[in-house]
């Protein structure tokens, strides 16, 4: 069956410290893959996404992914949070046609 | 330019009753789609419109749910009968031309509560 898995419900990190936020997916071919977040009250923004090529794509707000085909990950970086990174962000995944699946989302907390 | 917008933002119903979610595109977005939120499920995909036909309603949990698209523009995703499993945040998002490179643009949701 195709899914998309994100194992962290919750994320606490520091200000300042770096975050990665773990997304795997299950699908027998190069799937197209997307980050985006949710903040409180707000709709859902694209963050990035992979379709083909360089396997590390850059995105808004200083956030990067890497696509690891041997891993079947996806797994969304950012070098030094900031307070206003908090909020649940979901890995989201299709197999090549419209549908678009998304994962259950990692919550993510920013202490001072 | 406008984004895509969600009405009424807030619902609340009585069990068994029929409910009418409104979602308005973003102007020339052929592409469509419903999900819906319930706390710790993540978005659970509903149906997908490209125009106003739906190639893939096979996120729609029972028969008591139907949505249909008018004019290439906007949705709306009625329940019928509802119950209070049906309490979650329904989400609209479009795209133009519902092509994999073409983002989705999400509404902010409807909060469906059922009592």
């Amino acid at each position: 069956a195709q899914s998309v898995t994100q194992p962290d419900i919750h994320i606490t990190v520091s200000e300042g410290a770096s975050l990665e936020l773990r997304c795997n997916y299950s699908y027998g071919a190069t799937p197209y893959l997307f980050w985006y977040v949710q903040s409180p009250g707000q709709g859902l923004q694209l963050l990035l996404k992979y379709f083909s090529g360089d396997t590390l794509v850059q995105g808004i707000k200083g956030f990067e992914a890497e696509f690891k085909r041997s891993q079947s990950s996806f797994n969304l970086r950012k070098p030094s949070v900031h307070w206003s990174d908090a909020a649940e962000y979901f890995c989201a995944f299709s197999g090549g046609y419209q549908k678009v699946t998304f994962g259950t989302g990692t919550k993510l907390q920013v202490i001072p | 330019g406008a984004g895509v917008s969600q009405s009424p933002s807030n619902k609340v119903t009585e069990k068994g009753k029929d409910v009418e979610l409104r979602c308005d595109p973003i102007s020339g977005h052929t592409a469509l789609y419903w999900y819906r939120q319930s706390l710790g499920q993540g978005l659970e995909f509903l149906i997908y419109f490209q125009g106003n036909s739906a190639p893939d309603k096979s996120g729609l949990p029972s028969d008591r749910f139907s949505a249909e698209r008018t004019g290439g523009s906007v949705s709306t995703l009625t329940i019928q009968r509802t119950q209070q499993e049906d309490s979650a945040v329904y989400l609209c998002a479009s795209s133009l031309r519902g092509e994999l490179n073409s983002p989705l643009h999400f509404g902010n949701g409807t909060r469906l509560t059922v009592t």
